[in-house]
């Protein structure tokens, strides 16, 4: 079936450098793209979306790339801080579906 | 503002018990969806609601049932637990779809 993945499990950054988050995705038909932040023992929180019209969009420290070429997703983030250490997840949605298909999450971790 | 609710927090299962989880959701959203996730996997939709009195399969629906009798609740229920259902649940809701889905806290499910 199809799936979205990403590249790596777990991402080690220096606090204050910028993180990049991969995923790729395989449904060629997905139009609409979110990523979601988890904390440990908490629900996943809204990062930032983008719809398949778009190939970029920023919000505040975060920027969100798509490649429809290649189907692939990155979230990045600006002058990482300790507070977004934590479980990064991509997903894909297909118009008419209502489904929300994610990804296996990327650990961040950031070292002081 | 609660946002989205879910109980219990915690709860432990004997293999063939039964049990019900309750998601509710104080947004007025049309549509509510349950997850599960597991170790090292991102979340898989088990079902879902487009609006009240409607409920649809998601990924991995087998062992679960669902009932959205009104609009502001969503239940999953487990009529016969088994080992494979610990998990951690998750409900979300959304107003429109595609959009920014609002999670619940999680459920921790053990079925011993």
């Amino acid at each position: 079936g199809e799936s979205v993945g990403l590249h790596l499990p777990t991402l080690s950054v220096q606090e204050g450098d910028n993180s990049i988050i991969n995923c790729a995705y395989s449904n060629s038909a997905s139009d609409y793209f979110i990523w979601y932040k988890q904390e440990s023992g908490k629900g996943p929180q809204f990062i930032i979306d983008i719809r398949s019209n778009m190939d970029k969009r920023q919000g505040q420290r975060v920027t969100v790339l798509l490649n429809k070429t290649v189907k692939h997703l990155s979230l990045q983030i600006a002058a990482t801080q300790p507070g977004d250490s934590a479980v990064y997840f991509c997903a894909d949605y297909t118009s008419g579906t209502y489904k929300y298909i994610f990804g296996t999450g990327t650990r961040l971790k950031v070292l002081a | 503002n609660a946002g989205v609710t879910q109980t219990p927090k915690f709860r432990v299962l004997k293999t063939g018990q039964s049990m019900t989880l309750l998601c509710a959701q104080d947004m007025n959203h049309e549509y509510m969806y349950w997850y599960r996730q597991d170790p090292g996997m991102g979340l898989r939709l088990i079902h879902y609601s487009v609006g009240e009195g409607t409920t649809a399969k998601g990924e991995v629906p087998d062992g679960y049932n669902v009932s959205r009798l009104k609009k502001q609740n969503f239940l999953l229920g487990l009529e016969s637990a088994a080992p494979s259902q610990t998990s951690v649940y998750f409900c979300a809701s959304n107003k429109a779809s595609p959009g920014e889905l609002f999670f619940g806290e999680g459920s921790r499910l053990t079925v011993l």
